[in-house]
């Protein structure tokens, strides 16, 4: 069965720290996309990354980067230098790219991280 | 100005009310989905439609009826609810219903069901 584990639930940083989110999954499917999103207090939740199982490199936006490793069915997010406007619960997703009718996208519980000033 | 939109915002209803969310987009995108996000529990797919087809219903009570009139907007009509309903309903547009694409969240409705 498809999972997503976010072990993180609330991380607190201060302002200008380094801070990892983790992000593990379970799939038997040899396809498949894993995706960030953002939802920060306003509500709407924000797309920030895709990556499909047959890409692993690593990327970078910014301050924001991504490290897929099929080897650990990880795909962890890295803030570097963190700001306040970095304050938001992120989520990590996974879908199943073989659709049919039980084709789903399957989220994970979230992490609530908080940038100190 | 976002790409979804939303109305209204926060909502108070009682168990024997009928009311409706509005949810459009403004992306020229060919799928809508409503979410419903409840504290502590994972994102829940409630409906998918595509083209203006209703292409998945996850077991949602009928209490909930979605109304997908053109690919630009959805409606959610609620009707006799329970407590446990209350939660934010998210409604969600992307380029086509494949999981692989990304999905683009209007700001929600807080629902309170008393």
């Amino acid at each position: 069965a498809q999972k997503v584990t976010q072990a993180q639930t609330e991380i607190s940083v201060v302002e200008k720290e380094d801070v990892t989110l983790d992000c593990v999954y379970e799939t038997r499917d040899t396809t498949y996309y894993l995706f960030w999103y953002k939802q920060p207090p306003s509500g709407e939740l924000v797309f920030l990354i895709r990556r499909n199982s047959f890409d692993e490199q690593n990327e970078i936006s910014g301050r924001y980067s991504w490290n897929f490793q099929k080897s650990t069915s990880s795909f962890n997010f890295t803030i570097t230098a963190s700001q306040v406007v970095d304050s938001a619960v992120y989520f990590c997703a996974l879908s199943d790219a073989n659709a049919g009718n039980n084709r789903k996208l399957i989220w994970g519980l979230g992490t609530s991280l908080a940038v100190n000033p | 100005e976002t790409g979804v939109t939303q109305t209204p915002r926060h909502l108070v209803m009682g168990m024997t009310n009928k009311k409706s969310l509005k949810c459009e987009q403004h992306l020229g995108h060919n799928a809508m989905y409503w979410y419903k996000q409840s504290a502590k529990k994972p994102l829940e797919l409630m409906f998918v439609y595509s083209l203006e087809e209703r292409v998945e219903n996850n077991s949602v009570p009928s209490r909930f009826s979605p109304e997908c009139p053109n690919s630009s907007h959805l409606f959610l009509h609620l009707h006799t609810l329970q407590p446990e309903d209350s939660a934010l309903y998210l409604c969600a547009s992307s380029q086509g219903s494949g999981w692989a694409y990304e999905q683009y969240f209007g700001p929600g409705t807080r629902l309170t069901v008393t």
